[in-house]
């Protein structure tokens, strides 16, 4: 099962909006409405941001959003603080896996 | 307080057999399930598979499938990761997670890990 595909890093400085992709097949993230995306933070366990395309869990900031088009999700992250560094991974249920994840993105708050 | 807390830091042998833990609490163990996920050293997230404690039904990833076992026991509220036979390729960091589901004619259809697991780091050298 081929992991989802995210750019390797992506950059902005604080009070700006970014953009992380997360590009799957008709048979993840085309197929099915339940992308979700967490936050790790170095040395942390991962943390649920975002789950079913576009719905916060509770005491995540609404400065976190997602949405998906075709096979194609994304993460924005609005007013960037420097909190927010750390890596974003998306995963989406697949017809042939239960779940599979994406590669990661390094966010770096410039 | 809903937590998931794992067993400690392992060393082991290749060729060894090693079984780590997932204690859930402060929820209803056995009608959530509960999913394992692998990092390796400086990678990223791989989804191995899930178990849902109430009846022991398990997924496991194709890449997972045969390498590893998942299992539960719902008395004491735990979830297990076990492998029969260490390879040096399998040190990683380990985590368990609380997973979200909604059901469909009988499909489960799995779309967040809303509770972790602190993690076990699994460290396999001769």
């Amino acid at each position: 099962q081929s992991a989802l595909t995210q750019p390797a890093s992506v950059s902005g400085s604080p009070g700006q909006s970014i953009t992380i992709s997360c590009t799957g097949t008709s048979s993840d993230v085309g197929a099915y409405n339940y992308v979700s995306w967490y936050q790790q933070l170095p040395g942390k366990a991962p943390k649920l941001m975002i789950y079913e395309v576009n719905y916060r869990p509770s005491g995540v900031s609404n400065r976190f959003s997602g949405s998906k088009s075709g096979n194609s999700a994304s993460l924005t992250i609005s007013g960037l603080q420097a909190e927010d560094e750390a890596d974003y991974y998306c995963s989406s249920y697949t017809t042939n896996s239960p779940v599979v994840f994406g590669g990661g993105t390094k966010l770096t708050v410039l | 307080e809903v937590q998931l807390v794992q067993s400690g830091a392992e060393v082991k042998k290749p060729g060894e057999s090693q079984k780590i833990s997932c204690k859930g609490s402060g929820y209803s163990f056995t009608s959530y399930w509960i999913g394992w996920v692998r990092q390796m050293p400086g990678k990223g997230l791989e989804w191995m598979g899930i178990i849902y404690p109430g009846d022991s039904d398990t997924r496991y990833s194709p890449s997972f499938q045969g390498q590893v076992t998942i299992s539960a026991d719902k008395s004491i509220s735990t979830a297990y990761l076990q492998w029969s036979s260490l390879k040096a390729s399998d040190t990683a960091m380990y985590y368990c997670a609380r997973v979200r589901a909604t059901a469909d004619r009988e499909v489960y259809y799995f779309y967040g890990m809303d509770v972790w697991g602190q993690g076990t780091t699994v460290t396999v050298s001769s």
